[in-house]
């Protein structure tokens, strides 16, 4: 059973829409998490971590974070198509926070339609 | 050096041989993850050095995958008997305190087993 899951898309979204991007964890200890960007044929880059529940912004990126329901979302703002890109959710399982690895969604993929 | 670089940038061989995979990390970064991203997917963590050896390696899929960080610094991921489900991007990262929670990604190896 998958630990990460994410809706893989494609979401398409009209230029400055709002994107919603979801994901669910199975392990209910975990303590940190991540949203990394992946261009088609790039590496991922990381855009934004969340550790506490409830909301964490920059710039147009707000991610939200339920533990009790093991939910974590990557909200986009004024969408633009340099934002089409398949997004990563990543987890550190780890109560601690000291788990060397990370385990990653499947991805969704986003398209901002200009 | 600026970030972190993988080479080959692709490898293309056949079923049965032998392939290295090469990744130098970011200058004075101690931690080194080896990841594997298959087409559709998210990372795959492989292994993880803290230093010279390797904290965990409970990634690797079966005893043909082997890495080294003989001096702390550059990795090379070994695949030997390659086999075609071998195929994907091998993703290398780096962090400068060895928490999974800032990575930073290599343009990636595309290996391809014919």
């Amino acid at each position: 059973q998958k630990e990460v899951e994410q809706n893989s898309g494609p979401l398409s979204v009209p230029e400055g829409a709002i994107a919603s991007l979801n994901c669910t964890y199975s392990d209910r200890g975990s303590q940190s998490f991540f949203w990394y960007r992946q261009y088609s044929g790039k590496s991922p880059e990381l855009i934004m971590s969340i550790y506490s529940n409830g909301d964490k912004e920059d710039g147009r990126f707000t991610a939200q974070l339920n533990k009790a329901s093991q939910y974590v979302s990557l909200l986009i703002r004024d969408s633009q198509p340099s934002d089409s890109a398949t997004y990563l959710c990543a987890v550190n399982m780890s109560p601690s926070g000291s788990a060397r690895q990370l385990t990653f969604g499947s991805g969704t993929q986003l398209t901002v339609l200009p | 050096g600026a970030g972190v670089s993988q080479t080959p940038s692709n490898k293309v061989t056949e079923k049965g041989k032998y392939v290295e995979l090469r990744c130098d990390p970011i200058s004075g970064h101690t931690a080194l993850y080896w990841y594997r991203q298959s087409l559709g997917q998210g990372p795959e963590f492989l292994i993880y050095f803290q230093g010279t050896g390797a904290a965990d390696d409970s990634g690797l899929p079966n005893d043909r995958f082997f890495a080294v960080r003989p001096e702390g610094s550059v990795s090379t991921l070994k695949i030997q008997r390659t086999e075609r489900g071998d195929s994907a991007v091998y993703l290398c990262a780096s962090s400068p305190l060895g928490g999974a929670n800032v990575l930073t990604f290599g343009a990636g190896s595309r290996l391809t087993v014919l």
